[in-house]
């Protein structure tokens, strides 16, 4: 079945440090992939997403690259602020057979980011 | 914009004793979902609800019966609480009514402890 693998945390760095959050994949055919991000206390908010091989998604200053040829997903952003600190989960969706459209989530990635 | 609403926010049961946790949704998004969180398991599936209509199992659907009410509402039903329930509990909707690049809106979450 699908499954989706996300480093251990949790990550603490420094404000300005360079982030990098590693996310892998198992999944047959060719899923969606995505990064949510939950802040303390509310819900799962979308980041970002790439629906084919080689897509690069974008949003307030995260990236990831859709890579086939090693089946990952890595978040990364640049410069982090304190703002970004929440739990950053790593998914997919399959538009295929009894999968289709579910999202299967990694387990989460906490991210603390001190000033 | 509402968006996504679940009610109760908290809610303490023992065991034995059965709630029903409730989600609207003002979207009129056609898929509607319920996910637990746990720590270190991300979220798992519990039921989804594809159209207004149906509903079907998720990746853990034991103890746990829904209720697509109509395309709004989407409720889920602990018939017996037990501790393994204990857990925060989303509720999702998605507008593409299951395409592969599937996005979420999720509610705020509901916090349930089983004594």
């Amino acid at each position: 079945g699908n499954s989706v693998t996300q480093m251990e945390g949790p990550v603490t760095l420094s404000e300005e440090a360079f982030l990098t959050i590693n996310c892998t994949y198992t999944a047959t055919g060719y899923p969606s992939l995505f990064w949510y991000v939950q802040y303390p206390g509310e819900g799962l908010q979308l980041l970002l997403k790439a629906t084919k091989a080689d897509d690069k998604g974008s949003n307030k200053g995260f990236e990831a690259t859709y890579r086939k040829e090693t089946t990952s997903f890595h978040l990364e952003k640049g410069s982090v602020q304190v703002s970004d600190s929440a739990v950053y989960f790593c998914a997919l969706s399959y538009a295929g057979g009894t999968s289709y459209g579910k999202l299967t989530f990694g387990q989460g990635t906490i991210l603390t980011v001190h000033p | 914009n509402a968006g996504v609403t679940q009610t109760p926010k908290f809610q303490v049961l023992k065991t034995g004793q059965s709630m029903t946790l409730q989600c609207a949704q003002d979207m009129n998004h056609n898929s509607m979902y319920w996910y637990r969180q746990d720590p270190g398991m991300g979220l798992r599936l519990i039921y989804y609800s594809a159209s207004e209509g149906t509903t079907d199992k998720g990746e853990v659907p034991n103890g746990y019966n829904v209720s697509r009410l109509n395309k709004r509402e989407f409720s889920l039903r602990l018939e017996s609480a037990a501790p393994s329930q204990t857990s925060v509990y989303f509720c999702a909707s998605s507008e593409l009514g299951g395409s592969g690049a599937n996005v979420l809106t999720f509610g705020a979450g509901s916090r349930l402890t089983v004594l």
